[in-house]
């Protein structure tokens, strides 16, 4: 099946520094991808949809400078968290699209724990 | 926008059924779509059902839709220690049947 991996699947930095995370999709092209923030408790909240080869289009509130997103490839998006603060410390998940979805529009990856001391 | 809303606790007897329910505002939505997430780790793909389907089967697990309603749930047979997770929902947009509005997320427990 479809497989999305994202790395790494855990980083602590120290506030003000920046943190890259990779998202890739292992097995198959993904035209969209996707990446979402989970806080303790609560459900995924969809921050920026990435499409190979042009900007990221991001959701209301969500600072697109401070949340970087390159689509480089159709196997690969990155979200860069700049100078990140205690406030950005989450579980950032990616998902990804294939070129021809049926009703399985989006594979997820393992997520992303981000801790900002 | 969309507006998708879950019971947040479910604590079943292992063996018996458990049944997830979900409400969704989005009627036009094209696919909805149930998630089971284990702890610390991403999403999982369980079942999802297209719209204009009332009811899905697949192994122990069963989706019903009622449109009209605006409801969707989830019935997990024979419900097992390893079925322990936090189920999500999740309705397509209109506008876009590749973004996706969750739900805040059922825990189920599952007890000897």
């Amino acid at each position: 099946g479809a497989v999305v991996s994202q790395h790494p699947s855990w980083v602590i930095c120290k506030s003000g520094t920046s943190v890259k995370i990779e998202c890739r999709s292992l097995d198959f092209q993904a035209t969209t991808m996707f990446w979402y923030r989970q806080f303790p408790k609560q459900s995924l909240m969809l921050m920026a949809t990435s499409n190979e080869g042009s900007k990221a289009t991001y959701e209301q509130g969500v600072e697109k400078d401070k949340f970087l997103i390159n689509h480089a490839s159709l196997t690969l998006s990155t979200l860069t968290v700049t100078s990140a603060h205690p406030e950005d410390s989450s579980f950032y998940i990616c998902s990804a699209r294939p070129r021809d979805p049926g009703g399985e529009t989006q594979y997820f990856g393992p997520g992303t724990r981000l801790l900002v001391l | 926008g969309e507006d998708v809303e879950q019971s947040l606790f479910l604590s079943v007897r292992e063996g018996d059924s458990s049944v997830i329910n979900c409400t969704y505002t989005d009627s036009s939505s094209t696919y909805l779509y149930w998630y089971k997430q284990e702890p610390g780790a991403g999403l999982q793909l369980l079942t999802y059902i297209f719209s204009n389907m009332d009811m899905k089967q697949d192994q122990r697990l069963t989706v019903l839709l009622n449109k009209k309603d605006k409801h969707l749930s989830l019935r997990i047979a024979d419900t097992q220690t390893g079925d322990s997770a936090i189920y999500f929902c999740a309705e397509t947009d209109p506008d876009n049947d590749y973004k996706l509005s969750f739900g805040a997320g059922t825990t189920v427990t599952v007890r000897a």
